[in-house]
Order: C-alpha cells, then structure tokens, then sequence
C-alpha cells in the first residue's frame, strides 16, 4: 500500500529565512504525481507545486521549490523568503495513475509557524 | 466554476442521530473522493468515486458511514447513528483524469464540513 510520511509535526522559521518541510513515500510504482498542498486557518486546500515522478527537474513555483529524489522516494519543500502568509499546515500527497487505481495519499501534515 | 462545494460548512448533531454531508464536484470531473482530517490521522480517505461508481471504499471506517453518487453533479456522505469519536473535518474533492503532463493532475477541495458530535 501507498503511504505518504511527514516526519515534522511541526516547524518553524524566521520571516525572510528559507525553510524546508519532508516528505517521503512508499510505493512500488514507477510513474505518479506528487503534489505540496497548504493549509490555511481557512481549512481550503490549496495546492502549492506538483511533480511528475518521471521528470527528474525539480519543479519550482516562485518562492516554492521542491527536491525530488526519485530513488530515496523523497519529496521535499523548500520556502524561501518565507513570509507571514506563508503560515499554515501543508500536507504532501501522492497521486497513482488511472490505471493503478487513480487515488490520493495524504501525510499527516507538518503545521509551520512564521515568526516576525 | 464555483469550485467543490459542500455543505453544511458547520453541523453539531447529538450521539445517536443521523448526519447527512453533501458534496457538489467541479463540473466535468468523473473522481470524487470523501476525505476525513483529524489531528492524530491527517486526512484518511473514505471512499472514491470515479464516474458516480464506488470504486474503493475501504477507508470507511465501519456500518455506519455510506456514501452515494447519485449522479455526476451530487454526493452524500452519511453517518448513522452519530458517535462522538466521528467529529472531525470532512472534505470532498475532486480531479479529473490526467491527460498529458501535468494537467489536470490535482485534486480540488470543498471547504469541508466540520462535524461536532456531543
């Protein structure tokens, strides 16, 4: 079975620092899409970035950038310049293919402070 | 388009009755999933529709919770009888088909309704 796990309950950083929240999976496929999701006090999902498990270039959103390590089955954050909005709970997830079952996995989201 | 819309936003319901979640999807989507948050578990996934068929539902957690998709614009998620130990948040998603890339890859979420049971 798929698993997604989110090591850091919680995390904190200074305004304008760079911060890195982890995420690693199990699975046995060799294609998926992983994906950063934030959320704020508002409960909304938002999602963040998105990577295809078959592009080795990591993928990069503005101050939002991730470290794909395909063969560790790592899928790490990275928030640089973070800022006061930036805080909230984010959850990494992992999406199978249509044609081995098309579902999301979930972890159990690291909550990230922002400190003035 | 409106996004997922849920409803109620918020339903505090005594142990015992009934409680009734329901989920309108992003038109032109054929995956619904039902998702229940919790501090201790994250989000869990309950069950999953792809074209209004219940394709996985082995994230129910017992009898008491169904889920139905009477057609490919409305959803329902019930709880009978209620328990304390079901207050949580529960969310509807859903996504379309991948094709090509990276679109149409992410889910789309409700705001989700949070249940209270007492």
């Amino acid at each position: 079975a798929q698993t997604v796990t989110q090591s850091q309950p919680e995390m904190s950083v200074q305004e304008a620092e760079t911060v890195t929240l982890s995420c690693t999976y199990d699975t046995s496929e060799s294609d998926y899409y992983l994906f950063w999701y934030k959320q704020p006090p508002s409960r909304q999902m938002i999602l963040v970035i998105r990577q295809e498990a078959y592009k080795q270039q990591n993928a990069t959103e503005n101050r939002f950038s991730v470290n794909f390590q395909k063969a560790a089955k790592s899928f790490s954050l990275k928030i640089s310049d973070s800022q006061l909005g930036d805080a909230a709970m984010y959850f990494c997830a992992y999406r199978t293919l249509p044609n081995t079952g098309n579902q999301f996995y979930f972890g159990t989201g690291t909550s990230l402070t922002v400190i003035p | 388009d409106a996004g997922v819309i849920q409803s109620p936003r918020h339903e505090v319901t005594e142990m015992g009755q009934e409680v009734t979640l329901r989920c309108k999807p992003i038109s032109g989507h054929d995956y619904l999933f039902w998702y229940r948050q919790t501090m201790m578990r994250g989000l869990e996934l309950l069950i999953y529709f792809n074209n209004n068929v219940p394709i996985d539902d082995s994230g129910m957690p017992e009898d008491r919770f169904s889920a139905k998709m009477p057609n490919a614009s409305f959803s329902t998620l019930k709880i009978q009888p209620s328990e304390p130990r079901d207050s949580a948040v529960y969310f509807c998603a859903s996504s379309s088909r991948p094709s090509g890339g990276l679109r149409n890859t992410e889910a789309f979420f409700g705001q989700g309704t949070r249940l209270t049971v007492v």
